[in-house]
C-alpha cells in the first residue's frame, strides 16, 4: 500500500515570495491533515479536511495561508507571502476517518526555508 | 485545553540499556494517547496507542507504554536499546469524542524527546 506522498521535499524561498506544497493521501482515506513542525517542537495542526470540506482551520493563519482539497483527494497548502517564521517542516497526514483514536499516517514532509 | 508534556528534550542511553521516555498529559477526561517516532528526514510513524482497553500497551519494535490515570502519565519504555532506536519520539493526545463531528481526531503533540544510543 502506497503511503502519503508529498512534494517537494525541500524548498528555499525568500521572504514575501509565495510557495505551494502538494499532498496525496493514502487511497480511500477521507480525512487529511496539514501540520507545521517548527524546529525543536512537535507538529501543530494547521487544517483538517473531511473529504473536500474543512473540519478545523482554527490554527491556520488565514491572512497568508490557504489550503484546498479539490475532489476530496489531493490537497495543496499555499503560503503567500512567506515570512521568516514560516520556516518549518510541513507534514501531511491522512486517516480513514477523523474520529478520535484513529491512526494518522504521515508523509515525509516538505522542509521550507525562508531567507 | 488538552496538553502534553515530555520531560527531557534529549535522552542518551547505552546499547542494551533500558529506555524510558516520559510523557504527562493534561485532560479533563481520559484521552486517547499515542507515541510516534520520527527518523531523520522522515515523517512520523505510529509506535503504539492507548484507546481505553488494556493500560499496558505493546507497540512495534519492542516498545511499550503504560497508561496511569492517577499520575496522568503515559511513559514509553523498551527493555534493551538498539542502535536503530536512535530517533525523535513524540507523545500525542487526541480528545475523546463518542460521535464524529467537529474537530475531534486532532492530535496535540509534545515537543519531542531525541533519543541517542551509544555503542
Amino acid at each position: 500500500e502506497a503511503g502519503v506522498a508529498q512534494s517537494p521535499r525541500y524548498k528555499i524561498i525568500e521572504k514575501r515570495q509565495s510557495v505551494a506544497f502538494w499532498c496525496n493521501p493514502i487511497s480511500g482515506h477521507a480525512t487529511l491533515y496539514w501540520y507545521q513542525q517548527i524546529l525543536g517542537q512537535g507538529p501543530k495542526l494547521l487544517i483538517q479536511f473531511q473529504n473536500n470540506g474543512v473540519v478545523d482551520d482554527s490554527q491556520l493563519p488565514k491572512d497568508r495561508f490557504s489550503a484546498e482539497r479539490l475532489k476530496g483527494v489531493d490537497s495543496t497548502l499555499k503560503i503567500q507571502p512567506a515570512k521568516l517564521e514560516d520556516s518549518a517542516v510541513y507534514l501531511c497526514a491522512s486517516s480513514l476517518v477523523g474520529t478520535s483514536g484513529r491512526e494518522q499516517f504521515f508523509g515525509p514532509g516538505t522542509r521550507l526555508t525562508v531567507l | 485545553a488538552q496538553s502534553v508534556t515530555q520531560l527531557g528534550s534529549h535522552v542518551s542511553v547505552s546499547e542494551g540499556a533500558l529506555v524510558l521516555l516520559r510523557c504527562n498529559y493534561s485532560s479533563s477526561v481520559p484521552p486517547y494517547l499515542f507515541w510516534y517516532v520520527q527518523y531523520p528526514n522522515q515523517g512520523l510513524q505510529l509506535l503504539l496507542k492507548y484507546t481505553s482497553a488494556a493500560t499496558l500497551v505493546k507497540g512495534i519494535n519492542g516498545f511499550e507504554a503504560e497508561f496511569k490515570k492517577s499520575e496522568t502519565s503515559f511513559h514509553l519504555t523498551k527493555p534493551s536499546a538498539h542502535m536503530s532506536d536512535a530517533a525523535e519520539y513524540f507523545c500525542a493526545v487526541s480528545e475523546r469524542r463518542m460521535n464524529y463531528g467537529g474537530s475531534q481526531g486532532n492530535l496535540i503533540f509534545g515537543k519531542g524527546t531525541k533519543l541517542s544510543v551509544k555503542p
